[in-house]
């Protein structure tokens, strides 16, 4: 089961906007609105932040956003500050088994 | 509120049985619509899914994975255990138990995300 595709780092400077795409194919992204993004911080554990595409958890900042069209996701921050500096993953169902899958990963650096 | 707590040996030498356990509290791991999970994460990479299982004790794991894993679920103590066989140094890795909501029925099960994580165990496979 392959693992859905990032870009390994994005950046951007304070107050920009930036998105971070997640590629996967109809089995799990295309075929279904169940993506979901995750925020982790060095030796932290992972923290949804986007959840069904495009739906915020009570307590996230407006300033994240989540999108899809075909077979990629994409997760768009705006106004960045210095804190959204972290590792990024999306995550769908997928119909090959495990239920879920994730992405590979994206490092958000903060110019 | 829910927590979930990851326990096991943090040393596992190659060629053996990894064993965890994750005990839930704060809510019932019996609750419809939840299933529990294992995420992995090895050092500097990034996260894998390991599998899950619902209270039913219905499992579904990777394939990649499917020959060496097994996670069962004791309802009477709110834990959910994994098992990974024949660990190498490639299974050297952060171990997070997780819950995740989605829909079950007889017939379907969806993921949607996962809402709850444990703090992570951390597992070394070395002689």
């Amino acid at each position: 089961q392959s693992a859905l595709t990032q870009p390994a780092s994005v950046s951007g400077s304070p107050g920009q906007s930036i998105t971070i795409s997640c590629t996967g194919t109809f089995r799990d992204v295309g075929g279904y609105y169940y993506v979901s993004w995750y925020q982790q911080y060095p030796d932290r554990a992972p923290k949804l932040i986007i959840y069904d595409v495009s739906q915020r958890p009570s307590g996230v900042s407006a300033r994240f956003s989540g999108s899809k069209s075909g077979n990629t996701a994409s997760l768009t921050i705006s106004g960045l500050q210095a804190d959204d500096e972290a590792d990024y993953y999306c995550s769908s169902y997928t119909t090959t088994g495990a239920l879920a899958v994730f992405g590979g990963g994206t490092k958000l650096t903060v110019l | 509120q829910l927590q979930l707590l990851e326990s096991g040996p943090g040393l596992v030498k190659p060629a053996e049985t990894l064993s965890l356990t994750c005990t839930v509290s704060g809510d019932s791991i019996s609750t419809p619509n939840y299933f529990w999970g294992w995420v992995r994460q090895p050092p500097g990479k990034g996260l894998e899914w390991i599998g899950s299982v619902y209270y039913s004790g219905r499992t579904f794991y990777p394939p990649s994975l499917e020959s060496r894993v097994t996670i069962s679920v004791d309802t009477s103590k709110d834990q959910f255990s994994l098992r990974l066989t024949s660990v190498t140094a490639a299974d050297t890795a952060v171990y997070y138990c997780a819950r995740a909501t989605g829909t079950a029925s007889t017939f379907s099960f969806f993921y949607y995300y996962t809402d709850a994580w444990g703090t992570g165990a951390t597992v070394t496979v070395s002689s």
